[in-house]
């Protein structure tokens, strides 16, 4: 089936430094892959959408400027979290569609990010 | 009113019985309908699709009811390897949208 893939699966950092995280998919083309975040004993949180080629589209309250999302290629969309601060220590989670096939949402295994 | 919600839960059960869950949304144009399962510090996986005849994996049911814009799950003979968060996903054109979950415990 289907797999995405997400890396690093944790990380430790700095509080001001900057994180990247990854997201492929690795047997078919998405278009348009979803950036999540979740705190502990909480849902899942959408943070944007984020669109091959095109700009990524932030849900309310999600900071674009903090949260850099870049989706150059089908199988590859990127999200960078600059300036770390420990509240931004999360479980950021991808998705992407296999909207050729049967449309069903796939996960990463997600990233644990520390801000110390 | 939230887009998609769910029993607030915790659900604590015995071993070996049956527990459902029910979810509502609010968007009538929502076209699919997911249940996906969570493990602690895990990310979430698809449990089962849920398709409008209502649809059956195992132990598991799924049912849809368009006309009352829920959808629900039923687990029987549930196992102490079903603890875990279940979301119900709402789809409509490229928008998903999840429940904020439903947490089982199964106890031996």
């Amino acid at each position: 089936g289907a797999v995405v893939s997400q890396h690093p699966s944790w990380v430790i950092c700095k509080s001001g430094t900057s994180v990247k995280i990854e997201c492929r998919s690795l047997d078919f083309q998405a278009t348009t892959m979803f950036w999540y975040r979740q705190f502990p004993k909480q849902s899942l949180m959408l943070m944007a959408t984020s669109n091959e080629g095109s700009k990524a589209t932030y849900e309310q309250g999600v900071e674009k400027d903090k949260f850099l999302i870049n989706h150059a290629s089908l199988t590859l969309s990127t999200l960078t979290v600059t300036s770390a601060h420990p509240e931004d220590s999360s479980f950021y989670i991808c998705s992407a569609r296999d909207i050729f096939n049967t449309g069903e949402l796939f996960f990463g295994e997600g990233s644990r990010l520390t801000v110390l | 009113r939230k887009e998609v919600e769910q029993d607030p839960g915790p659900f604590n059960v015995p071993e070996g019985a049956t527990v459902a869950f029910n979810c509502t949304y609010s968007n009538s144009a929502s076209q699919s309908f997911f249940w996906y399962r969570q493990d602690c510090r895990k990310e979430p996986k698809l449990l089962m699709s849920v398709y409008s005849s209502g649809n059956e994996d195992g132990r598991f049911t799924a049912q849809l009811n368009r006309a009352s814009q829920y959808i629900s799950l039923l687990i029987r003979d549930s196992k102490l390897s079903d603890s875990a968060t279940y979301l119900c996903a709402v789809n409509y054109g490229q928008n998903f949208v999840f429940g904020p979950g439903t947490r089982l415990s199964v106890l031996p």
